[in-house]
């Protein structure tokens, strides 16, 4: 069964203090690893997806990384605005009728104060 | 463009309630998902469709759950005699499912948050 634990649950950090979130997975062969972000009341929104070991995207403030095992969002100098819960989702290469369903974590909850 | 819309964006009911909650899809995209979001979880998966099949509903919770996408655009998730445990966010993701070709990035909407009283 495949399964993605992220920490932390929650992170406070203040406007320009870089930190990094936590996704660990298992999975019977990764097809790609996604990054959403949710803010409250809206659904998740798309930030990135890698797909191997080594590969690293960026975007603004946060760059994603991936390994065999887990999946680092990094945040550089945040600010109020990234204030979010981060959602990190696997999907499986090789999923029943052909399904590409993610699973996800049950996300990290980023407050940034001014 | 617009992206993916839902309809309504709150529905309140009574247990054992019948209710539909709709879901229009990005323009050309074939393959459209429903999940679920319990507050502080993830969304959790229930059905996919590609086209106007349901491909994969290994994720419904039981058989009062159902839905349907009759022309392959819209679809319609439909929730008999509901309960107070049916309370939750119902997520609609939509994307281009090239199949064989990799991954295709799922597009979500705001959602429909459902409370059965």
């Amino acid at each position: 069964e495949d399964q993605v634990t992220q920490s932390p649950e929650a992170l406070r950090l203040q406007e320009g203090e870089s930190s990094s979130l936590n996704c660990s997975y298992t999975v019977s062969g990764l097809r790609g690893l996604f990054w959403y972000r949710q803010d409250p009341g809206k659904g998740p929104e798309f930030l990135f997806t890698l797909y191997s070991a080594g590969e690293e995207k960026e975007k603004e403030r946060l760059k994603a990384t991936l390994t065999k095992k887990e999946s680092f969002l990094h945040i550089t100098a945040p600010k109020p605005e990234d204030s979010a819960t981060y959602l990190c989702a696997v999907q499986a290469l090789f999923s029943g009728a052909g399904s590409y369903q993610l699973t996800f974590g049950k996300g990290t909850k980023l407050s940034v104060i001014p | 463009g617009a992206g993916v819309s839902q309809t309504p964006s709150n529905k309140v009911t009574e247990k054992g309630k019948y209710v539909e909650l709709r879901c229009d899809p990005i323009s050309g995209h074939t393959a459209l998902y429903w999940y679920r979001q319990s507050l502080g979880q993830g969304p959790e998966f229930l059905i996919y469709f590609q086209g106007t099949g349901a491909a994969d509903d290994s994720g419904l919770p039981n058989d009062r759950f159902f839905a349907v996408r009759p022309e392959g655009s819209v679809s319609t998730l439909k929730i008999q005699r509901t309960e107070r445990g049916d309370s939750a966010v119902y997520l609609c993701a939509s994307s281009l499912d090239r199949a064989g070709q990799g991954t295709d990035t799922q597009y979500f909407g705001p959602g429909t948050r459902l409370t059965v009283l």
